[in-house]
């Protein structure tokens, strides 16, 4: 079965420390994932994707096949990154799906 | 300027009422989606479209019903509304291919049924 499971709801770090944001998911294949972010009062958007091994507002994500992870990092939380966060994997079939985790709330206090 | 809208922002209605959730979007793209999402919860996909006249059920059982007659209009229908559809409603658009899993959301639906 397809699944993406976002173990924490809720993390909650200062500004300037480490930020990890775990993602883990179940799928028979090569999998493709990505990260969309949700502001707040804004709308849900894309923030990065697995192939495109890009480095967005300093967030990095790298695909783990052995863990199954694709967890999402940046050295230095800024404040302006508290969000909500959702891991998303490409469906099956090329049809655009996309199965979501059940997203993280990243809260970065000054 | 190209964007994704989603009319009403915040509806509040009674049991049995039909209601219609408006999406539209001027960006030319040919898949569109909705999706349900309970506060705090995941994104369940309830239809998609791959182009006018083309919609499929999502991996959540869904009540609603939507239809594709134009590319810039995936409405969504509830015949009769219940308190168990209380909930936001997101609409979403891609391009084909490999654009397909960038997708574009709009600002949501909150419906709440009393």
């Amino acid at each position: 079965a397809q699944r993406v499971t976002q173990p924490e709801k809720l993390l909650s770090v200062f500004k300037g420390a480490p930020v990890e944001l775990k993602c883990n998911y179940s799928y028979s294949g090569s999998p493709e994932l990505f990260w969309y972010v949700q502001y707040s009062r804004q709308r849900l958007q894309l923030l990065l994707r697995h192939i495109s091994r890009e480095s967005i507002k300093g967030f990095t994500a790298d695909l783990n096949k052995g863990e199954t992870s694709f967890h999402l990092k940046k050295p230095f939380a800024q404040e302006e990154d508290s969000a909500m966060y959702y891991c998303a994997l490409k469906g099956s079939s090329n049809t655009g799906k996309l199965i979501f985790g059940q997203g993280t709330t990243l809260q970065v206090k000054p | 300027e190209a964007d994704i809208y989603q009319t009403p922002r915040y509806l509040v209605i009674g049991t049995g009422k039909k209601i219609t959730l408006e999406c539209s979007q001027t960006m030319g793209h040919d898949k569109m989606y909705w999706y349900q999402q309970d506060p705090g919860m995941e994104l369940h996909l309830i239809h998609y479209s791959y182009g006018v006249n083309s919609t499929e059920k999502g991996d959540l059982s869904s009540e609603s019903t939507v239809s594709r007659i134009r590319t810039e209009h995936f409405p969504l229908t509830l015949e009769s509304a219940r308190p168990s559809h209380t909930s936001q409603y997101l609409c979403a658009s891609s391009r084909p291919g490999q654009g397909a899993y960038e997708q574009y959301f709009g600002p949501g639906t909150r419906l709440t049924v009393t």
